[in-house]
């Protein structure tokens, strides 16, 4: 069965730093990879996604992802991260086929100091 | 910018009673779903419709739980006698062919 490891629970940064929040995920294929990202008391919104081709995607917000194939990660990245970026983030893997169920990861929370 | 809605936004129930949250998708999509969030929790799978069945289900999707697509554009889950581990926040979510689900803001029951 796929699953998907966050293994941080909780990070904390400065506004203005850079981030990483980390992603492996387990599955036997290449699966559809993405990352949401929940804010409090609001539903899920998309940040972006990998289903194919170049490894590093681009989302919103001026987020950023890399699959990296051979450490089964895809771990989403920002370089300045704003206040406004305090959220949960969401890493979750779907099978290469049309209307499977998503799986999600734990979960980061993340914290942005001023 | 097409989006899901969900209503309530938020149902207080007592325990035993039967409750129905109500979703309309992305009026093209074909797949539709329902996840869960029990509070401090991960998101979690509970069951996909396609073509009006169930195509996949999860271990919490037992008897108590129904799911409808009563005409054109509702989704909806029932469930027939409420427990106090069902408060959670529920999810509704649609994809085309290409497996981007979009989601709603989401249900939150309250089971007292």
């Amino acid at each position: 069965a796929q699953s998907v490891t966050q293994p941080d629970i909780h990070i904390t940064v400065s506004e203005g730093a850079s981030l990483e929040l980390r992603c492996n995920y387990s599955y036997g294929a290449t699966p559809y990879l993405f990352w949401y990202v929940q804010s409090p008391g609001q539903g899920l919104q998309l940040l972006l996604k990998y289903f194919s081709g170049d490894t590093l995607v681009q989302g919103i917000k001026g987020f950023e992802a890399e699959f990296k194939r051979s450490q089964s990660s895809f771990n989403l990245r920002k370089p300045s991260v704003h206040w406004s970026d305090a959220a949960e983030y969401f890493c979750a893997v779907v099978q290469e086929t049309s209307g499977s169920r998503l799986t999600f990861g734990e979960g980061t929370q993340l914290t942005v100091n001023p | 910018e097409p989006e899901v809605t969900q209503t309530p936004s938020h149902q207080v129930t007592q325990m035993g009673q039967e409750v129905i949250l109500r979703c309309v998708p992305i009026s093209n999509h074909l797949y539709f779903y329902w996840y869960r969030q029990i509070l401090g929790q991960k998101v979690e799978f509970l069951v996909s419709f396609y073509n009006n069945e169930i195509s996949e289900k999860s271990e919490i999707f037992d008897d108590q739980f129904s799911v409808e697509r009563p005409d054109g554009s509702n989704f909806t889950l029932k469930i027939r006698s409420t427990k106090l581990e069902d408060s959670a926040m529920y999810f509704c979510a649609s994809s085309g062919l290409d497996d981007e689900q979009f989601f709603g803001p989401g249900t939150r029951l309250t089971v007292l």
